[in-house]
């Protein structure tokens, strides 16, 4: 499968813990972004890479949530204390520069925190 | 925030019939994406039209751009169960990366 893949697909977590998640993006692509949707919505941007630089991030990105994507291929997302407002699918996408930025996303993480 | 508006919210058609949705955005766009999402998983790619094109296809579906109205409309014909999800669309909007998805449409085809 040369899709974008997320691991894990599940997550549920106690109030307080921390969790991390993984994306591995399409392998040629250069972008990568974190995308966060709740129930009945759209997903929300949360932050993007071009290689290994992290370009923006959104207000929605509190402290307790940090990114990295250490070699320019795949992300981690990390939620530090995790709250129930974090419950959540976490998606990632990837891009490639100069293809119309068409971003294709992978499978998401669910994370419910209980 | 979230720019795109679905509308409508909620559509159910008996299959063979034509599915229709509108997305309504804000701002100046480059281009403008279609997803589909079934129920709990990722969103699956559908087509991408861009903002100097009026029209294109993609086997069944039909998209339509109107940048004077800051509106596009998604027509899926000859509807199948398999279409049951919910459809984004998503606004690439100019000097930015991030898309901007609206609440989606969540279509039902009944058999």
């Amino acid at each position: 499968d040369t899709g974008v893949s997320q691991d894990p697909r599940h997550k549920i977590t106690k109030r307080g813990q921390n969790v991390t998640f993984r994306c591995d993006p399409i392998s040629e692509h250069n972008r990568l972004y974190w995308y966060r949707q709740t129930l009945g919505q759209g997903p929300e941007f949360l932050t993007y890479f071009q290689n290994e630089a992290q370009l923006e991030k959104s207000r929605l990105l509190s402290d307790r949530f940090s990114a990295e994507r250490p070699k320019g291929s795949f992300s981690t997302l990390e939620i530090q204390r995790t709250e129930q407002g974090d419950s959540a699918m976490y998606l990632c996408a990837s891009s490639l520069v100069d293809q119309d930025n068409e971003q294709f996303f992978g499978p998401g993480t669910r994370l419910t925190v209980l | 925030s979230q720019q795109g508006e679905e509308d409508p919210q909620a559509l159910s058609i008996q299959e063979g019939e034509n599915a229709t949705m509108n997305c309504s955005y804000k701002t100046s766009i480059n281009n403008l994406q279609w997803y589909r999402q079934n129920s709990g998983r990722g969103l699956v790619h559908l087509i991408l039209i861009r903002s100097n094109e009026r029209e294109k296809h993609s086997g069944r579906l039909r998209v339509t751009l109107d940048t004077s109205k800051k509106s596009s409309s998604l027509l899926i014909t000859a509807s199948r169960a398999a279409d049951t999800a919910s459809y984004f669309c998503a606004t690439d909007p100019s000097n930015d990366y991030k898309l901007s998805f609206g609440a989606g449409t969540t279509v039902t085809v009944r058999a």
